[in-house]
């Protein structure tokens, strides 16, 4: 059974940083391709980015609302993925998930931003 | 970008109708579109993928159809536990896009 369990959320100044993980398991976490979506509170679903395999070059992709603010990186030895963003604006309030697809997708439960001052 | 457009936006129906959402995409999008259901506080419930394809667990009463850039979602025989917001996503092209969802309302 795949799972996926975000951390890190949390109340952070605007300017500020953070960095959410999110844990896997039920899957070859080295083989796949995973993203970060977001959900602003009483708002719809935004895709955030996502990041390749390191088989097929690791490279990552940003929606433009936190390109150059946001980086996403996994450890493939812990299996883990995680979201570092920095310079954080009110906007970014959300829930975070992480998301997988492989004949379907896989979603974790998510982890709560709040920038605020 | 892709942009997805949903219809209705909100939807009143009784227990036992069938009804059925629609998701159209700016351009065409092959079969990449999934569905996903969400309730109050919880996270999206993935549905559908490849655009008619059940994801496992998911019970037959919904089914999706389509393909290119005109997509949709049926449930029959309503349930209460089916009145949820419903999203469709388009999964073919960078940056992945959503639909704004469609709010399925007990009338």
């Amino acid at each position: 059974e795949v799972q996926l369990v975000e951390s890190g959320g949390g109340l952070v100044k605007p300017g500020g940083s953070l960095r959410l993980s999110c844990a896997a398991s039920g899957f070859t976490f080295s083989n796949a391709w995973l993203s970060w979506v977001r959900q602003a509170p009483g708002k719809g679903l935004e895709w955030v980015g996502r990041i390749k395999s390191q088989g097929d070059g690791g490279t990552t992709d940003y929606a433009a609302p936190v390109k150059g603010r946001f980086t996403i990186s996994r450890d493939d030895s812990k299996n883990t993925l995680y979201l570092q963003m920095n310079n954080l604006k009110t906007e970014d309030t959300a829930v975070y998930y992480c998301a997988h697809y492989s004949n379907g997708w896989d979603w974790g439960q998510g982890t709560l931003v709040t920038v605020s001052s | 970008d892709i942009q997805m457009t949903q219809s209705p936006s909100s939807l009143s129906a009784s227990v036992g109708d069938r009804v059925t959402i629609t998701c159209r995409a700016s351009q065409a999008i092959s079969n990449s579109l999934a569905w996903f259901q969400q309730k109050p506080g919880k996270a999206p419930k993935p549905l559908i993928y490849a655009a008619s394809s059940l994801q496992s667990g998911v019970p037959s009463k919904f089914s999706g159809s389509g393909s290119g850039a005109d997509f949709t979602l049926t449930i029959s025989s309503l349930q209460p536990e089916d009145f949820a917001t419903y999203y469709c996503q388009q999964y073919n092209t960078y940056p992945y896009t959503f639909g704004q969802g469609t709010k399925l309302e007990i009338k």
